[in-house]
């Protein structure tokens, strides 16, 4: 079964600090979508950034990067300069050509930031 | 504010009852999935219709049934309620119904079930 793993069920790092999230996943399939999301305490799902597999190039975003390992089949998130707003469930989601265009997604790290 | 819409934000009721959970998709997009997280399972794909028809179908019960709208907003129809039918659902909605479309999320609905 093609799946997604967090291995760490909680991580925490002090404010303006940097943290980095791991996600690995299992697949044959060379054609996916990876993607993290953000589920602050409202609940909202917040889409954080989004890697194509076909690209080399580590998607980033202001504060947010991902390290894309494809032959490791890892896709950590690198979060800098970390916020008190950053505190949140953050999930590791992808999609792949068989699954369609629905989400699998990981059991979530739940990121507390220590001001 | 992803530009999804759900309503409504909370919902009590009793088991055996049946409610509908309504969604609204961004301005645009085509896609709505419904997706429920609950303790014990995690995050869980339950449907996706596009542009009206249902598109690819998850681990969705048989109490349960949705349908997209002609001006694209979806209702998700749940029945025979039980305790574990309580969980938090969302709504995502995407332009198109491919793999490349990023899926925008709702604010949930928070449904319990006595």
């Amino acid at each position: 079964a093609q799946t997604v793993t967090q291995s760490q069920p909680e991580m925490s790092v002090q404010e303006a600090e940097t943290v980095t999230l791991s996600c690995t996943y299992d697949t044959s399939e060379s054609d996916y979508y990876l993607f993290w999301y953000k589920q602050p305490p409202s609940r909202q799902m917040i889409l954080v950034i989004r890697q194509e597999a076909y690209k080399q190039q580590n998607a980033t975003e202001n504060r947010f990067s991902v390290n894309f390992q494809k032959a490791a089949k890892s896709f950590s998130l690198k979060i800098s300069d970390s916020q008190l707003g950053d505190a949140a469930m953050y999930f590791c989601a992808w999609m792949t050509r068989t699954s369609g265009s629905r989400l699998t997604f990981g059991e979530g790290t739940q990121l507390t930031v220590n001001p | 504010d992803s530009g999804v819409t759900q309503t409504p934000k909370h919902l009590i009721t009793a088991t055996g009852q049946r409610v509908t959970l309504r969604c609204s998709p961004r301005s645009g997009d085509l896609s709505v999935y419904w997706y429920q997280q609950s303790l014990d399972q995690g995050l869980q794909f339950l449907i996706q219709y596009y542009n009206g028809e249902e598109r690819a179908k998850g681990n969705i019960l048989e109490r349960f049934s949705a349908q997209q709208f002609p001006d694209l907003h979806s209702e998700l129809n749940l029945s025979s309620l039980e305790l574990g039918d309580s969980a938090l659902y969302f709504c995502a909605s995407s332009v198109g119904g491919g793999t490349a479309d990023t899926q925008y999320f709702g604010p949930g609905t928070r449904l319990t079930v006595l």
